[in-house]
């Protein structure tokens, strides 16, 4: 079994509709990550998550939230989907306490607003 | 604010070669640095992870580089396989925050 799991793996909604993407992990890890990937521009940091009760904006955070509901999950939401949020959805894990808070990631989640 | 370039962006290479991909980061104070392969539509996996206070750090045909002081890291890929077409991303990590990413090597090995 995969240690990070996303769901959906695809998803195509239309524009101004909310959507969550949800990311768990049996790593045990504290620390959890979301990322978007679009082409040409690579992957940036939207949120990310060092415990429970510890969440922070990353580089482009407007337009999305998240929750934290256990140390194993981490949600994001798009609350008014717009089309140039269409992208690959990553969520990421490390632990602080591990090998250098070496970073794995999930299978990705394919978003496509239209 | 800290900026991670890979060059080339593409490499094309016949199989059996040994190549190198290069990463270049605009502030040396990082925590460590990661190299990740990333195949087409699929997530990222990671190859090999440096500390700042390494220089390098191997894994099979895989060898990563580190001079924290030039900003600069390499991949030294032994042997090129077919296998090995993919795109290899580079990140770096200051403490206490999360990765930065260059935009990714895309590498075609050839039979």
């Amino acid at each position: 079994d995969a240690d990070v799991t996303q769901t959906p793996r695809n998803r195509i909604t239309k524009t101004g509709k909310r959507i969550m993407l949800e990311c768990s992990q049996t790593k045990g890890h504290d620390r959890m990550y979301w990322y978007r990937q679009d082409p040409g521009l690579g992957l940036r940091l939207i949120y990310y998550s060092f415990d429970v009760k510890d969440i922070n904006k990353g580089e482009i955070s407007d337009g999305y939230s998240v929750s934290r509901q256990a140390q194993a999950k981490f949600s994001l939401s798009l609350e008014s989907a717009i089309p140039n949020q269409t992208a690959l959805y990553f969520c990421a894990t490390s632990d602080s306490g591990g090998s250098y808070n070496e970073q794995f990631f999930g299978p990705g989640t394919r978003l496509t607003v239209l | 604010k800290q900026e991670v370039t890979q060059i080339p962006a593409a490499l094309s290479v016949p199989e059996g070669e040994n190549l190198v991909l290069n990463c270049s980061f605009t502030d040396s104070a990082i925590y460590n640095l990661q190299w990740f392969r990333q195949d087409p539509g699929k997530g990222l996996t990671s190859l090999l992870l440096i500390q700042s206070s390494q220089r390098e750090q191997t894994s099979g045909r895989l060898n990563a580089s580190l001079d924290k002081s030039s900003g600069r890291s390499t991949l030294y890929i032994a042997a090129s396989q077919p296998g090995d077409s993919a795109t290899y991303l580079c990140a770096v990590r200051r403490t206490g925050t999360a990765l930065i990413f260059g935009k990714g090597t895309t590498l075609s090995v050839s039979s």
